[in-house]
């Protein structure tokens, strides 16, 4: 049973450019939510996403903005990078109907922005 | 809003003793309680929960944590730890009124047992 999978695992980028990071959920879940994780810090809520649509939102910009497909997939997409937007990435993925907020995370892709 | 706050930012421990990380999370009518542990290189995997009943909780790994409502806390206990249990500690509140979503994460505590 393949869990949560994230890609890429690592990722360079220059301030001012764009970036989409990639999740797959675990088999069986239907949510998806987004958080950011700073060095030395605990992850900080982004969004969900749930049939498609996004359910919840952090304090987070418009530059933060995202994707779920049919296939219960999601993308991350951040435009404008800042180096403040450097960080690890986390996916997690959840079941509506399951346990509350039973969150299993991927391994996340740590960004770098140069 | 819900926030959480995890008191210490590091704990050492020597092997095979006791270990207690502490959490308080901001007052609420209900709440539902976690604490997630994060190896080096890792996303995070749940250790325990609390949505409601028993106020004593088990989890894996040999850890247990006491939901304290009029304290509005959430500590983690360990009667003995290992080498193994080195790692990041994250002490995470979501609010079952909204379907239990955006769940608010602490800052966490860094656990490092020494032999």
């Amino acid at each position: 049973d393949a869990g949560v999978t994230q890609s890429p695992t690592h990722l360079i980028k220059t301030r001012g450019q764009q970036v989409t990071l990639r999740c797959s959920p675990k088999s069986g879940h239907d949510t998806v939510s987004w958080y950011q994780q700073a060095l030395g810090q605990g992850p900080q809520f982004i969004f969900q996403y749930y049939e498609e649509e996004e359910r919840q939102r952090g304090n987070f910009p418009d530059r933060f903005s995202g994707h779920q497909f049919p296939n219960y997939s999601s993308e991350l997409n951040v435009n404008a990078l800042l180096l403040g937007d450097s960080a690890l990435y986390l996916c997690a993925s959840s079941f509506i109907g399951g346990t509350p907020e039973e969150l299993f995370f991927g391994s996340g892709t740590q960004l770098s922005v140069l | 809003a819900q926030s959480v706050t995890q008191l210490d930012s590091q704990v050492p421990v020597f092997e095979e003793a006791p270990v207690e990380l502490r959490c308080n999370y901001s007052s609420s009518v209900s709440v539902y309680l976690f604490w997630y542990v994060q190896y080096p290189n890792q996303g995070l995997q749940l250790l325990l929960k609390y949505l409601s009943g028993s106020t004593l909780v088990k989890g894996i790994n040999g850890f247990e944590a006491e939901f304290n409502k009029s304290q509005t806390s959430f500590h983690l206990r360990k009667p003995s730890v290992h080498i193994s249990d080195t790692a990041e500690y994250f002490c995470a509140v979501s609010d079952p009124n909204t379907g239990g979503f955006k769940t608010i994460f602490g800052a966490g505590t860094r656990l490092f047992v020494k032999a």
